[in-house]
């Protein structure tokens, strides 16, 4: 089974700041099939990133994803006050597919 | 556009079973696998298992070996997740979901296990 390890474990910016979350798996993912999701109170995941690097339809520019491999990245641009939520890193490549434990990003 | 409909909330005893239902629509129903995840209240995500819905085909998780079973019915579109021996644990939100490009979920169907 892949670990995903997500750091930190909460992120407190400002809005108009830069958020870079990190989710790192203890083997590597197969076809770098990673996806993020951003989680808000009371809803279902979001998803923003499939493929490592690739954004969702509707997915703001803001938002991107790098790495491969074992070691992956989410970046958000500058905080909008809609990006303060939790977000989860996801491998779908080799089952069983799990998740990353989440990062919160707060407002500082 | 495509959207995953889940069936509504449960509570059960321990011991009991409960059955979520997931219908599917604005897509192709059998080319997409169907994976189900739980979410228990402040926790991340659990991964349970998934369903081709072109051949019926099932693969679970280790942790729900024996006691979950997932099926379809091609002829509404929907999957279920039947979940037996329940467990004041298995209090959670369940969701239906696609994974990868197209990535979609269900709203959600919280089953509570109380006494």
């Amino acid at each position: 089974e892949i670990v995903l390890t997500q750091s930190p474990g909460t992120l407190s910016l400002s809005p108009g700041e830069r958020a870079t979350l990190s989710c790192r798996a203890s083997q590597s993912v197969s076809s770098n099939y990673l996806a993020w999701y951003q989680q808000k109170p009371g809803q279902a995941p979001r998803l923003l990133i499939y493929d490592a690097s690739s954004r969702a339809t509707g997915i703001p520019d803001r938002f991107s994803g790098s790495g491969s491999g074992t070691d992956f990245t989410l970046t958000i641009s500058r905080l909008e006050p809609e990006d303060f939520a939790v977000y989860y890193c996801q491998q779908y490549g080799s089952s069983p597919y799990t998740f990353g434990q989440g990062t919160k990003v707060e407002i500082k | 556009q495509v959207q995953l409909v889940q069936s509504g909330a449960e509570v059960k005893k321990p011991g009991a079973s409960v059955k979520v239902s997931c219908k599917a629509s604005g897509y192709i129903f059998t080319s997409h696998y169907m994976h189900w995840v739980r979410q228990a209240p402040g926790q991340g995500f659990e991964w349970m298992g998934i369903i081709n819905p072109s051949g019926g085909g099932t693969s679970y998780a280790q942790n729900f070996q024996g006691r979950v079973t997932m099926t379809r019915d091609t002829s509404t579109s929907t999957v279920y997740m039947e979940l037996s021996s329940l467990r004041f644990e298995d209090t959670a939100v369940y969701y239906c979901a696609r994974f990868g490009l197209g990535s979609t979920w269900g709203q959600g169907t919280l089953v509570t296990v109380s006494s």
